[in-house]
This record gives C-alpha cells, sequence and structure tokens, in this order.
C-alpha cells in the first residue's frame, strides 16, 4: 500500500515570491505521482503528473515537480506566485496497475498575500 | 470533452434519511473512483470501480454506504442512514487507462443536520 504526507498544512507566501509545496510518499512499488489543485467549490484539477522518464516535469501555470526516488520525494515548486494561485494543493500516488488505489495527502493551503 | 458529470450539487438532510449521489464518467473511462473529502481534509477513496466490477471498497462503511455502477458507465452512491459525520464533498472521478490520471467532477456537497 502506498501513502502520502504533506509535510505543510498552510503556506503563506507574498505574491511574486517562489514557492516549495512539499511531499513525501511511501511505497514497496514503482509509482505514479501527481499534483492536483482544488480551488473553493470545485473539484479536484491536474497540476503536473510523474508516470515515467524525465524527473523534472512541468505542468500547468507555471509549476514544476521533481520525482526524487532516493528521497522518495515529490516536491512542487513555482519560481513567482500570483494571487490566483491561491487554493488547496493535494499530493497522490498510485501504484501500477488498472487497479492499484489512488492515494492522497492531506492537503496544503498556499495563500498568496500582496 | 465533456468532464466528469456529478448531481446534485449541494443537498441538506437530516439524520437518519437517506441519499443518493449520481454521477457520470467520461464516455470510455473505466475505472470509476467515489472520493469523500470531509473539510480541511484529504480526499479519501470510499470505492473503485473497474468497469462495472468491485477493486477496492475496503474504506466503504458498508453499513450505512452502497455504490453501484450501472453497465460500467453511469454510478451511483447512496447513504442510508445518514450520519452527522457524513457532512462532506462526494468526489468522482474517472480513469481511461493505467497511464493516465484520474479526472474528478464538481463534487456533491452533502450536509446532515
Amino acid at each position: 500500500a502506498q501513502s502520502v504526507t504533506q509535510l505543510d498544512s498552510q503556506v503563506p507566501v507574498f505574491e511574486e515570491a517562489p514557492v516549495e509545496l512539499r511531499c513525501n510518499y511511501s511505497s514497496s512499488v514503482s509509482v505514479y505521482l501527481f499534483w492536483y489543485v482544488q480551488y473553493p467549490n470545485q473539484g479536484l484539477q491536474l497540476l503536473l503528473k510523474y508516470l515515467s522518464g524525465s524527473t523534472l516535469v512541468k505542468g500547468i501555470n507555471g509549476f514544476e515537480a521533481e520525482f526524487n526516488k532516493s528521497q522518495t520525494s515529490f516536491h512542487l515548486r513555482k519560481p513567482s506566485v500570483h494571487i490566483s494561485d491561491t487554493a488547496e494543493y493535494f499530493c497522490a500516488v498510485r501504484g501500477p496497475g488498472s487497479g492499484s488505489r489512488l492515494t492522497f495527502g492531506e492537503g496544503t493551503q498556499l495563500t498568496v498575500n500582496p | 470533452e465533456a468532464g466528469v458529470a456529478q448531481s446534485p450539487r449541494y443537498k441538506i438532510i437530516e439524520k437518519r434519511q437517506s441519499v443518493a449521489f449520481w454521477c457520470n464518467p467520461i464516455s470510455g473511462h473505466a475505472t470509476l473512483y467515489w472520493y469523500q473529502q470531509i473539510l480541511g481534509q484529504g480526499p479519501k477513496l470510499l470505492i473503485q470501480f473497474q468497469n462495472n466490477g468491485v477493486v477496492d471498497d475496503s474504506q466503504l462503511p458498508k453499513d450505512r454506504f452502497s455504490a453501484e455502477r450501472l453497465k460500467g458507465v453511469d454510478s451511483t452512491l447512496k447513504i442510508q442512514p445518514a450520519k452527522l459525520e457524513d457532512s462532506a464533498v462526494y468526489l468522482c472521478a474517472s480513469r481511461p487507462s493505467e497511464n493516465t490520471e484520474a479526472f474528478f467532477g464538481q463534487g456533491t456537497r452533502l450536509t446532515v443536520v
């Protein structure tokens, strides 16, 4: 079984500052990794995904993440945030196989202040 | 491409009443998930279907929750009877194949009073 730990429940930053949201996972098998964003009263929207290949993945809205197998991490980064990036961010992990469970972390609330 | 459709968007019921949620996944998606998201927490998997078969319902409270997926397409999730602690957003998601992400609907916000 897989599990996900998001190390920060809340991250306040100022507009145009860089941000990193941390995610660690545990799994005994190879994994697929995802970051989703959730705006108030909305469903989850995919930001980016790691399925295989390059460990640095780029997503929408200027976000990127790096898969680090030795540290079992998949941290999300953005070099310069905007007010509109204020939202809840979820890291998720899934093992191989069509029946594998998609497991989410508890989320990180990113608040971008002017 | 149409997204995952869920209805209703909001529902308020009294405890001990029953409620049902409906999900129409993206056409052709074999995998369908139901998640429960309590305020301030991450989504928790309730049940996962592969076509019309259940592959994981280990976290579904089967004494009060039930779900079915008709002909491997639409799905309904039912709670009977509801408890106060069932107040949450219920999210449906679907996925076409193994090497892809899951696509989520807007969710149904349930309030049990």
